[in-house]
């Protein structure tokens, strides 16, 4: 157990929906990033989030949306959801941003977009 | 650009027997690596990682060894047994970046 935790673990939407997924870090980590992960792929980087505000982004279209709360818990927005949404998101959970600690994963939400 | 990639896409070994992953990064200027691994419906587990200022880093019945020289990094696992069973990924971090890349993974089975 990481001390990872998101929500819901499984979820299916309709093309055009909205998403919230949910994710709350290890004690002591003030830094969540989050991943998406297509079948049979490696998880690629979306967005981080550090004390609060946006501390990098991958190549992911405005669409996807995130915050992060005073407890350093984070959520993850997707709009206008695609078929190509359909993967497993992943969070992080590290500390001071990823620059000196490890990164540990939560079991994932899957969302399938129909 | 970056990228990181994997010499073997599946791998298959006896249990008992000892497993090496390897996996190639093109990005000179990362300075830290992290082994996962990740089973059917369940996030990435943290394995190792090792530093760039470092070339061995040992665990239990894990072992993970970097050549800088030939952007190459390798997963050692020791007697392997069935709840090895997994898909390795290696990930690396660029110097000042805060994302992990990651390749496509390496699917592990052991035979019993």
């Amino acid at each position: 157990e990481t001390g990872v935790t998101q929500s819901p673990t499984h979820l299916i939407k309709t093309r055009g929906q909205q998403v919230t997924l949910r994710c709350s870090s290890q004690s002591g980590h003030n830094t969540v990033s989050w991943y998406q992960q297509a079948l049979g792929q490696g998880p690629q980087f979306i967005f981080q989030y550090y004390r609060e505000e946006e501390n990098g982004r991958g190549n992911f279209p405005p669409r996807f949306s995130g915050l992060q709360f005073p407890n350093y818990s984070s959520e993850l927005n997707v709009n206008a959801l695609e078929l190509d949404d359909s993967a497993l998101y992943l969070c992080a959970s590290s500390s001071d941003g990823f620059m000196n600690t490890e990164a540990f994963f939560g079991q994932g939400t899957r969302l399938t977009v129909v | 650009g970056e990228s990181v990639g994997l010499h073997l896409p599946t791998l298959s070994v006896q249990e008992g027997d000892n497993s090496i992953i390897n996996c190639a990064y093109s990005n000179s200027a990362s300075d830290y690596f992290i082994w996962y691994k990740q089973e059917s419906g369940k996030g990435p587990q943290f394995i190792i990682d090792i530093r760039s200022n470092m070339d061995k880093r040992q665990g239990q019945r894990v072992t993970v060894l970097l050549n800088k020289t030939v952007k190459h990094l390798s997963l050692q696992i020791a007697a392997t047994q069935p709840g090895d069973s997994a898909v390795y990924f290696c990930a690396e971090r660029i110097q000042g970046a805060q994302k992990l890349v990651f390749g496509q993974g390496t699917r592990l089975t052991i035979n019993p």
